[in-house]
């Protein structure tokens, strides 16, 4: 496996549901993010971990919880979710730090989720 | 507030030239990414401005001016498989690594 992937690619889920989406980067970095893409919108930044310390949390709904095990491994845990949060799903990761002077992202390929 | 303004879509026609651009008012300002992304498919990056200038990238260029707020990304020799979204990105001050996203400029080659 190369670079960042995601799994699964596709989730259907009920609000009463728990699920998780898992992220893995194969690249190095130390900082990973979650990103929800909407139809017609920004993608918006939700979670930011830097060393596996979450740094940023965007106002996100307490009913998505990120989980960052190791700098590899990313996952959000989704419960009790609202027909509103279907979306695609996007993670990406980079190398932070002072003496990197490039601050690409590298994204994976997202989980396209659809609450019913 | 963050704000990020991009042409929601373009159409251009194949082998010719497009320019798409991008205008953004943020609180701090620490860098613009071009980010390319074809239909169900993640991001790929295309490229990143710091400072004022053209950067020129094979048929991609991009050009910043700090002072206008002000970024175009231009497509030469246009083909088929850059019907895509691209997005236009501003890295914010303030420690870490965080991006402000645009919505998208969704481009159509046509024959």
């Amino acid at each position: 496996e190369t670079g960042v992937t995601q799994t699964p690619r596709h989730l259907v889920m009920g609000m009463t549901n728990k699920k998780s989406l898992k992220c893995e980067q194969h690249l190095g970095h130390n900082a990973m993010y979650w990103y929800k893409q909407s139809a017609k919108k920004p993608l918006e930044l939700m979670f930011v971990y830097n060393f596996k310390e979450q740094t940023e949390n965007n106002s996100v709904p307490s009913r998505f919880s990120p989980e960052c095990p190791n700098s590899s491994h990313l996952f959000l845990h989704l419960h009790t979710l609202q027909p509103e949060d279907s979306a695609l799903y996007l993670c990406a990761s980079s190398q932070e730090g002072t003496r990197v002077t490039f601050y690409e992202q590298y994204f994976g390929p997202g989980t396209r989720l659809t609450v019913t | 507030g963050q704000n990020i303004d991009q042409p929601t879509e373009m159409t251009a026609t194949e082998g010719a030239i497009v320019q798409i651009n991008c205008t953004y008012q943020t609180s701090g300002f620490n860098g613009l990414f071009w980010y390319q992304q074809h239909a169900g498919e993640a991001p790929t990056f295309l490229s990143y401005n710091v400072l004022d200038g053209l950067e020129e990238k094979g048929r991609f260029s991009s050009f910043l001016s700090r002072s206008k707020g002000y970024s175009y990304l231009l497509l030469k020799e246009l083909q088929m498989k850059d019907s895509a979204s691209y997005l236009c990105a501003v890295r914010l001050t303030g420690g870490g690594n965080k991006l402000t996203f645009g919505t998208g400029t969704q481009l159509k080659v046509e024959l």
